[in-house]
């Protein structure tokens, strides 16, 4: 049973610069929601997506955007880059109907420099 | 906003010690989780409760659902060396997709 899947592992970008992070859910899962974490704090709800539309944002500005497929697999997009957006983030999978059982990724670890 | 209050933020314990840990929060939550996470990696779920009162086991680890809805507790019984890390409580109150989450209990455990 294949478990969420995040790419790249590592990441560094400068200021301005614009990233794209990948997810493929846990098998059977047809929800994704993103979360960043900073070093040394819980995860922060970023946003949820399920049958290609987002359900729920948190307070996080228009750079962040993203986008699921037709395979519930999911891009996290940020766009002009701050030092601030340095942090790993997370790629939780569940099921609609169980959204409150989340299952994380590995994360991917954005360096901005 | 929501907000989770994990404590302690840290626990230095012996080897076969019994951990105890909280969370607790102004507001009513649905469901609380609890999630160990080690360094550089996500988050990984052990226990998942969904009812106030409810008490749930898997293995060593033991954790409750309280009965006001807005505190949980996680207990590890005879700390082992592989129970180090950083333990996460996290929560999702009614018609929120989004999960919250506390700072973290990081957990040092000496031989």
């Amino acid at each position: 049973d294949a478990g969420v899947t995040q790419s790249p592992t590592h990441l560094i970008k400068t200021r301005g610069q614009q990233v794209t992070l990948r997810c493929s859910p846990k098998s059977g899962h047809d929800t994704v929601s993103w979360y960043q974490q900073a070093l040394g704090q819980g995860p922060q709800f970023i946003f949820q997506y399920y049958e290609e539309e987002e359900r729920q944002r948190g307070n996080f500005p228009d750079r962040f955007s993203g986008h699921q497929f037709p395979n519930y697999s999911s891009e996290l997009n940020v766009n002009a880059l701050l030092l601030g957006d340095s942090a790993l983030y997370l790629c939780a999978s569940s099921l609609l109907a169980r959204t409150d059982t989340q299952y994380f990724g590995p994360g991917t670890r954005l360096t901005v420099l | 906003g929501q907000q989770l209050n994990q404590s302690p933020q840290s626990m230095f314990i012996q080897e076969g010690e019994d951990v105890s840990m909280n969370c607790t929060s102004s507001s009513i939550f649905n469901t609380w989780l609890w999630y160990k996470q080690d360094p550089g990696e996500g988050p990984v779920l052990l226990i998942a409760l969904y009812k106030a009162g409810e008490l749930t086991s898997n293995g060593r680890l033991t954790a409750q659902f309280g009965i006001t809805r807005k505190d949980s507790f996680l207990n590890i019984s005879a700390s082992i060396p592989s129970d180090v890390g950083i333990y996460f409580c996290a929560g999702r109150i009614q018609g929120a997709q989004k999960l919250v989450f506390g700072q973290g209990t990081r957990l040092t455990i000496n031989p």
